[in-house]
């Protein structure tokens, strides 16, 4: 069955290092997006991509970056981890307007 | 910036009764109108969906009603039961070529209680 999965399902890191999140989605979809969840805050998008070399910028983007080499996969990288980047991490994936499908999540933590 | 507002932030509802959930939106281009449903250490994941063009969509247990004119859309969820505890996301869309983002409300923690 085709699925979304992302690693590490959780990581704690130290200020200033550089992460990585993975999200691989083998739907062949070409729509995929970064969304970061916080109490208060709901889903708000952080980097989204619509085909390959294709990134753009979403809601709350700085600090954060993306790159799409592949329809499967886009990483999702924290240049310098700060605090207020600890969040819970969500990737999706859908292809026109069809169904959103989400990954299970990453737990971020910076200490 | 585009948005979605909803309401209530929690809602505790007795098992048998109407759970309702509302949104609101700003951007009269949105004409695309999906519920999520995340359940704790989970994803979230497609409930229902509607587009304007209809005033009600109904799925089993689950109904949305929407009126374009008030530009508001809610959630009923009939005879809730405790299986469906979880936090509801509304959101909205428009549908020009090549935007697909999806604009959420910030979440309704539902408990449905025995």
């Amino acid at each position: 069955d085709a699925e979304i999965t992302q690693s590490p399902r959780h990581k704690i890191t130290e200020t200033g290092r550089q992460v990585t999140l993975a999200c691989h989605q083998t739907w062949n979809h070409n729509n995929m997006f970064w969304y970061r969840q916080d109490l208060g805050h709901g889903l708000r998008l952080i980097h989204y991509s619509y085909g390959v070399q294709d990134t753009n910028k979403g809601e709350v983007s700085d600090g954060y970056s993306v790159s799409r080499s592949n329809t499967e996969d886009l990483p999702l990288t924290l240049e310098s981890a700060a605090s207020s980047q600890t969040s819970v991490y969500f990737c999706a994936s859908s292809e026109g307007w069809s169904e959103a499908f989400f990954g299970q999540g990453t737990r971020l933590t910076v200490v | 910036q585009q948005q979605v507002k909803q309401s209530p932030q929690s809602l505790i509802v007795q098992k048998g009764g109407i759970s309702i959930i509302n949104c609101a939106y700003e951007n009269t281009a949105f004409d695309y109108f999906p519920w999520y449903q995340q359940f704790p250490g989970k994803g979230p994941a497609l409930l229902i969906a509607i587009r304007p063009d209809v005033s009600e969509k109904k799925e089993g247990r689950f109904t949305i009603s929407f009126n374009k004119s008030a530009k508001q859309f809610s959630l009923h969820i009939m005879d809730s039961q405790p299986g469906d505890s979880a936090t509801y996301f509304c959101a909205a869309t428009n549908t020009p070529p090549e935007s697909y983002q999806l604009t959420f409300g910030k979440g309704t923690k539902l408990s449905v209680i025995p």
